[in-house]
């Protein structure tokens, strides 16, 4: 069965430095990974997805990931980080061979100004 | 398409009743998920239906709970009798396919139960 294990519940950076937002996942078979972020009181929205193709992957809001098969992680990166941004983040794994989509625990951003 | 269209946004009740909520998938999209968000407990799913069928309910907390879809464009989760460690938001999601597509996400029905 597949899980994700976000390693820090809160992360602060001043604003424009970098953001490093960790994830771990474990998987049966080749999985599909995400990253989605929620803002206060508001939905889910998708950051970025890697799904078996390019292990660099770039999203929205300047944000990429890179899919680490041999460290079985998969963080999320920004250069230069924003008020913005300050938001709860979700890595979410889901793999081929089973429909169900499991989320992390989150990560909560705090942007100092 | 309007999105997944979840309905009420709040809903207040008192303990012992019994609460619905409501849930448009996307048209087109296979597959639904009922998820529970808590400061304590994070994102957990409940269940999840594929073509209407329920596949997986497994995260169903107890069976004061119970979630049906009675047809495509529409799901509903029931819990009767209600209890305050029932207050969460209250998320579906759907996907085209099933693992690895993206999840699109209603806007929650935050719950309070006194």
């Amino acid at each position: 069965a597949q899980s994700v294990t976000q390693l820090d519940s809160h992360v602060s950076v001043s604003e424009g430095t970098p953001v490093l937002l960790r994830c771990n996942y474990s998987s049966s078979y080749s999985p599909s990974l995400f990253w989605y972020v929620q803002h206060p009181n508001k939905g889910l929205q998708l950051l970025l997805k890697y799904t078996s193709a390019a292990t660099l992957v770039k999203g929205i809001n300047g944000f990429e990931a890179e899919f680490k098969k041999s460290e079985t992680s998969f963080h999320l990166t920004k250069p230069s980080a924003h008020m913005s941004d300050a938001a709860e983040y979700f890595c979410v794994v889901s793999d081929l061979g089973d429909d169900k989509i499991i989320f992390g625990k989150g990560t909560r951003l705090h942007i100092l100004p | 398409d309007a999105g997944v269209i979840q309905s009420p946004r709040h809903e207040v009740t008192e303990m012992g009743q019994e609460v619905t909520l409501r849930c448009k998938p996307i048209s087109g999209h296979d597959y639904l998920f009922w998820y529970r968000q808590t400061m304590m407990r994070g994102l957990e799913l409940l269940i999840y239906f594929n073509n209407n069928v329920p596949i997986d309910d497994s995260g169903m907390p107890e069976d004061r709970f119970s979630a049906k879809m009675p047809n495509a464009s529409f799901s509903t989760l029931k819990i009767q009798p209600s209890e305050p460690r029932d207050s969460a938001v209250y998320f579906c999601a759907s996907t085209l396919l099933g693992g690895g597509t993206e999840a699109f996400f209603g806007q929650g029905t935050r719950l309070t139960v006194v």
